[in-house]
């Protein structure tokens, strides 16, 4: 599998909704990281659409054909942040997200 | 609470070689695949070993099979991964991971920073 593409930026305001895309994905097994700078990757979303525990409601994930997505709703200071997919091993260029 | 502390990085010259150390705890670690991702500026994220549970199965990205060893010590809670040969491309901050579950990392150390350099 090659590696994952993802947009090298993303950005928005507080109060509203970012989407974050990753072409490339050839199984249900989707994960999706943050990090902040200097800190490990934590893993935000898996399996696609699941969250781990004490993982906010504000993130979600979805995927069609080969395109999985991210979305943060109601952006807050300290969503900004490196984002990376990750599909069977491979990881995605990494997103990083600006919150104006 | 779960830790994965990493330990053994440094800087080392070409051709050189390190044994890092990932020392697990506040999970059961004897039963869970472990690995090892590392990260560049350049490159990002990238998988470079797992081992199975028991130990009885490794596997590396292409790069760097034949020069890194990753193994475990169940009875110490602790991974490690023995890389020879270095090269400049290694340079990288390894972190240790548990996959819980088919390539997905849920637990993950602070990282140790690996420079290759003359």
């Amino acid at each position: 599998q090659s590696a994952l593409t993802q947009p090298p930026s993303a950005s928005g305001s507080p109060g509203q909704s970012v989407t974050i895309s990753c072409t490339g994905t050839s199984s249900d097994y989707v994960s999706w990281y943050q990090q902040h700078p200097g800190k490990a990757p934590k893993l935000m979303i898996y399996e696609v659409t699941k969250r781990p525990s004490g993982v906010p409601d504000r993130f979600s994930g979805s995927k069609s054909g080969n395109t999985a997505s991210l979305t943060i709703s109601g952006l807050q200071a300290e969503d900004e942040a490196d984002y990376y997919c990750g599909n069977n091993g491979v990881f995605g260029g990494g997103t990083k997200l600006t919150v104006l | 609470e779960v830790q994965l502390v990493e330990s053994g990085g440094g800087l080392v010259q070409p051709g050189g070689s390190l044994r890092l150390s990932c020392a697990a705890s506040g999970f059961t670690f004897s039963t869970s695949w472990m690995m090892w991702v590392r990260q560049t500026p350049g490159k990002g994220l990238e998988w470079v070993a797992h081992i199975t549970p028991d130990g009885s199965s490794t596997n590396y990205v292409d790069s760097v099979r034949g020069r890194f060893t990753v193994s475990r010590d169940n009875a110490k809670n602790s991974l490690f991964l023995q890389m020879n040969s270095l090269r400049a491309e290694d340079a990288a901050v390894y972190y240790c991971a548990r996959d819980f579950a088919y390539q997905t990392f849920d637990y993950w150390g602070q990282g140790t920073l690996v420079t290759v350099s003359s």
